[in-house]
């Protein structure tokens, strides 16, 4: 099955600079790789995703770049700021037999002032 | 709208007790699942459907039963709950486009 991994498990960064994620995933065959934040004791929300046909995506502050030959992908966040502090996961699956998402361990983002 | 909701939020269960956690959508997704979060980690499939009568199992479903009898309604059940299972447990639906949509998790302590 799939495997996501991710790093750095902690990442702390000061107001305004930029903050970069990276996962690596094993299935070759994933094609959809979304990014969810998590603020502590609430839900997880989607903030960006992108396919495998697309090699990055940008929102605003937010973009993700996507590799296929190495397999990985990444999340950088421009111009952080405090509202940013929470965690963040990486996912993979395959569009196919159930759209599973395997999620890597998470980042845990403190932007500081 | 309310998206997807779980009950309860919060549960305390003794060592062998069962409990239903509840989970319901109001999307008309047809994909649901659902995940657990243990301290500090990611989140893992527990089981998932690909629409009402059909369930399938995911990573970590050992201990765990399923049922998906609405499209709206997809509940998770424990048998025999033991400290391994304390935990929290987010239901999703998921969309078109793939986005899937968490609930608001429920706490699950077994003590």
């Amino acid at each position: 099955g799939e495997n996501v991994e991710q790093h750095p498990s902690t990442l702390s960064v000061q107001e305004g600079d930029s903050a970069v994620i990276k996962c690596t995933y094993s299935d070759s065959a994933s094609n959809y790789f979304p990014w969810y934040k998590q603020e502590l004791g609430k839900r997880p929300q989607l903030i960006i995703d992108i396919r495998s046909n697309v090699g990055e995506k940008k929102d605003q502050r937010i973009a993700v770049t996507l590799n296929k030959t190495a397999k990985h992908f990444s999340l950088h966040i421009t111009e952080t700021q405090p509202e940013d502090s929470a965690v963040y996961f990486c996912a993979a699956s395959f569009t196919g037999g159930g759209n599973k998402l395997t999620f890597g361990t998470g980042t845990q983002l403190k932007v500081e002032l | 709208n309310a998206g997807v909701t779980q009950t309860p939020k919060f549960r305390i269960l003794k060592i062998g007790q069962s409990m239903t956690l509840q989970c319901t959508q109001d999307m008309n997704h047809n994909y649901m699942y659902w995940y657990r979060q243990d301290p500090g980690m990611g989140l893992k499939l527990i089981y998932y459907s690909v629409g009402a009568g059909i369930t399938d199992k995911g990573e970590v479903p050992n201990g765990y039963n399923v049922s998906r009898s609405t499209t709206e309604d997809f509940p998770l059940r424990l048998e025999l709950a033991a400290p391994s299972q304390t935990s929290v447990y987010f239901c999703a639906s998921r969309a078109a486009n793939n986005e899937q949509f968490f609930g608001p998790g429920t706490r699950l302590t077994v003590l």
